[in-house]
């Protein structure tokens, strides 16, 4: 009955290749988020959505998109995969939007992306 | 550009003595503040938190400081334990995004 769960956990491919990873919280918060994990171990937001808005860190490359189908589910699609890809990639979940409170981040357990 | 340092990778503290995690910051626009702490293999768990009107916040064995003329806020684990030992993540919040720090290993040895 894991809190936010993330699969898959380890995720190897090819450059140029399409792949998703899914996030599903069942919590019953109303946003979540995705964070990037980089070599140097700095975490940093990538988008945050509820059912009012998404918010994109403009760092980010249009590559990723994430995809929400449900109020319990973001799942992160990445096309055309590139070397610089691989990193961790942490899901998270809040009752509300941080924007909107201090509710604090619960966290999946990661997917670590390598890229070939 | 990174708003939110901790300058010490990593710590090493006796069982029983105190742990003092520190963290700088840059941005004078934030308005919380939390730790969160993270074992191997996992995500990050919410530890404690402090809004920027105070200085001051303590839950059990954790207490959390903060100095705004400074820009500084540390983390106080007193009695350490040998449980404590994972990384701990200093973070910010100005907006929609929490702002990271790259965490502080902290080895608790018996």
């Amino acid at each position: 009955d894991t809190a936010v769960s993330q699969t898959p956990k380890y995720l190897v491919t090819q450059m140029g290749n399409d792949k998703s990873i899914k996030c599903e919280q069942n919590l019953g918060h109303d946003t979540m988020y995705w964070y990037k994990q980089d070599s140097k171990k700095f975490l940093k937001i990538m988008f945050s959505y509820n059912n009012k808005e998404l918010i994109i860190n403009e760092t980010v490359p249009n590559r990723f998109s994430p995809k929400s189908p449900d109020k319990a589910h973001l799942n992160l699609h990445i096309n055309s995969l590139e070397l610089g890809d691989s990193a961790v990639y942490f899901c998270a979940s809040s009752s509300l939007a941080t924007w909107e409170s201090h509710s604090p981040l619960h966290f999946g357990n990661g997917t670590r992306l390598t890229v070939t | 550009d990174q708003q939110v340092k901790q300058n010490s990778p990593s710590l090493s503290v006796q069982e029983g003595r105190i742990s003092i995690l520190n963290c700088d910051y840059t941005n004078s626009m934030f308005d919380y503040f939390l730790w969160y702490k993270k074992y191997p293999a996992e995500g990050p768990t919410f530890l404690i938190s402090i809004s920027s009107i105070k200085d001051k916040n303590e839950d059990g064995r954790f207490t959390v400081f903060l100095n705004k003329s400074a820009k500084h806020l540390s983390l106080h684990i007193v009695p350490s334990q040998p449980g404590d030992s994972a990384v701990y993540f200093c973070a910010a919040k100005a907006g929609y995004a929490l702002n990271f720090g790259k965490g502080t290993s902290l080895l608790v040895t018996p």
